[in-house]
């Protein structure tokens, strides 16, 4: 079973443009999440989809925004892009019968210039 | 609020010694605790689980046992290979269905494992 893909890997943007990054999860999983890891931060949970439903949350601004389509595959957003985006972002899928554990694809790197 | 707290690393070991990664949570009720490891240049890939008190994760020779008097869930091996050098992370999950499955993780630990 092929596992979690993102794409793109790699990202190079400017401040004040917005990007999209994209996720698709293993087969059979509906549930969504994605994460932001950074070096001091460390790693922190930006928002979960699940059934093309937001239902949890964390506490990052409204410029970071997510959504799942009907094929469990999904996107993020994040608009007006400052520096302190730049990171590495994770996404991981979830089987709905498992018992909780997530999937994580390789990440996409995001540098913000 | 729920936190995971890991040992500060680097760790940094000889092949065949013996590895204990500590790792202690703070949470109301009962989470599902996880370990992860992260090589150079990828994601995470999932290393063990444990989902209630005195549950023993295991894989690839590590373990972990839910303690919940102590609030605890501390990685070990009985003897590294230069391959297991890579950050591990311990992480934990409420696992509400309804609310989501959001992971919150610790810092990281380094492991650093010569030949």
């Amino acid at each position: 079973k092929a596992g979690v893909t993102q794409t793109p890997r790699y990202l190079i943007k400017t401040r004040g443009q917005q990007v999209t990054l994209s996720c698709s999860p293993i087969s059979g999983h509906r549930s969504v999440s994605w994460y932001q890891q950074t070096p001091g931060q460390g790693l922190q949970f930006l928002f979960e989809y699940f059934s093309e439903t937001q239902r949890n949350k964390g506490n990052f601004p409204g410029r970071f925004s997510g959504r799942q389509f009907s094929n469990s595959r999904s996107e993020m957003n994040v608009s007006t892009l400052e520096l302190g985006d730049s990171a590495l972002y994770l996404c991981a899928s979830s089987s709905p019968t498992g018992e909780y554990e997530q999937y994580f694809g390789p990440g996409t790197r995001l540098t913000v210039t | 609020g729920n936190s995971v707290t890991q040992m500060e690393g680097p760790v940094t070991l000889s092949e065949e010694a013996f590895l204990t990664i500590n790792c202690t949570y703070t949470a109301t009720g009962y989470p599902s605790l996880f370990w992860y490891v992260q090589y150079p240049g990828e994601g995470l890939q999932l290393l063990l689980k444990a989902t209630k008190a005195d549950d023993k994760g295991s894989n690839k020779g590590f373990e972990a046992t839910y303690r919940k008097e102590t609030t605890s869930f501390h990685l070990e091996k009985g003897s590294v290979q230069v391959s297991d050098s890579a950050v591990y992370f311990c992480a934990l999950t409420y696992g509400y269905r309804q609310a989501g499955t959001a992971l919150i993780f610790g810092k990281g630990t380094t492991l650093s494992v010569s030949s």
